[in-house]
């Protein structure tokens, strides 16, 4: 596609439930990212694909958040067992570069996630 | 990398350039300043970004100063459609991926 494209565009989900937040970055992308941005701050690095293989991961704050880019395409943040301090806006940005300057990461308009 | 300090407001009239100021007076020789943008409801959005040379593309300008220590955005124009916070982010890309560290950003409003 032309942009990167996150579903769903917002999700309630009530404490304790499981969610997963899907990422389609743009087709041939090697590097993807996902950023977690808490309201009227500014996002917050989560971790890190380069292809399918995940490089860094010091940003997830707890064991309950995962992520997969099983293929080097789509990626998953899934989170379980949701807490009230999980609700903010879920950010994907993908580059077509692995290392070295890029001319900036094409960012999807997020998913808004509220726990209830 | 290095941290930066950016206003937390600004306002500019509608058709007059808008210059937003970035402090990063600890940035070392291999960090880049880069500029996102991040209208409500919206991702970020990549404006520009420089080494060390002024440079100028269809969205903005950058000025950096000779010392590195500081830049500033330039929108030449701006308009209600440039209404949005403005991060001003260095990043160092010495082998690494070039994760971006944000920090509050500009909000910068654009009046009629």
């Amino acid at each position: 596609g032309a942009g990167v494209s996150q579903s769903p565009r917002y999700k309630v989900a009530k404490r304790g439930q499981d969610v997963a937040l899907r990422c389609d970055p743009i087709s041939g992308h090697v590097s993807l990212f996902w950023y977690q941005q808490a309201l009227g701050q500014g996002p917050e690095f989560l971790t890190y694909f380069q292809n399918e293989a995940q490089l860094d991961k010091s940003g997830l704050p707890s064991d309950r958040f995962f992520a997969e880019r099983p293929e080097g395409s789509v990626s998953t943040l899934k989170i379980q067992r949701t807490q009230q301090e999980d609700s903010a806006v879920y950010l994907c940005a993908s580059s077509l570069v692995a290392t070295g300057i890029n001319y900036g990461y094409t960012f999807g308009s997020g998913t808004r996630l509220t726990v209830v | 990398d290095a941290k930066t300090t950016q206003p937390p407001s600004m306002d500019c009239a509608e058709g007059r350039a808008a210059n937003l100021p970035c402090n990063h007076s600890t940035i070392s020789g291999n960090e880049y300043v880069y500029w996102y943008r991040q209208i409500h409801s919206q991702g970020p959005q990549y404006i520009i970004h420089g080494l060390k040379n002024n440079e100028t593309n269809e969205m903005a300008s950058l000025i950096i100063t000779e010392d590195r220590k500081s830049s500033t955005l330039i929108l030449p124009h701006a308009t209600l459609r440039d209404t949005a916070v403005y991060y001003c982010i260095v990043v160092n890309y010495g082998g690494s991926q070039g994760n971006l560290i944000f920090g509050k950003g500009t909000k910068l409003s654009v009046k009629p």
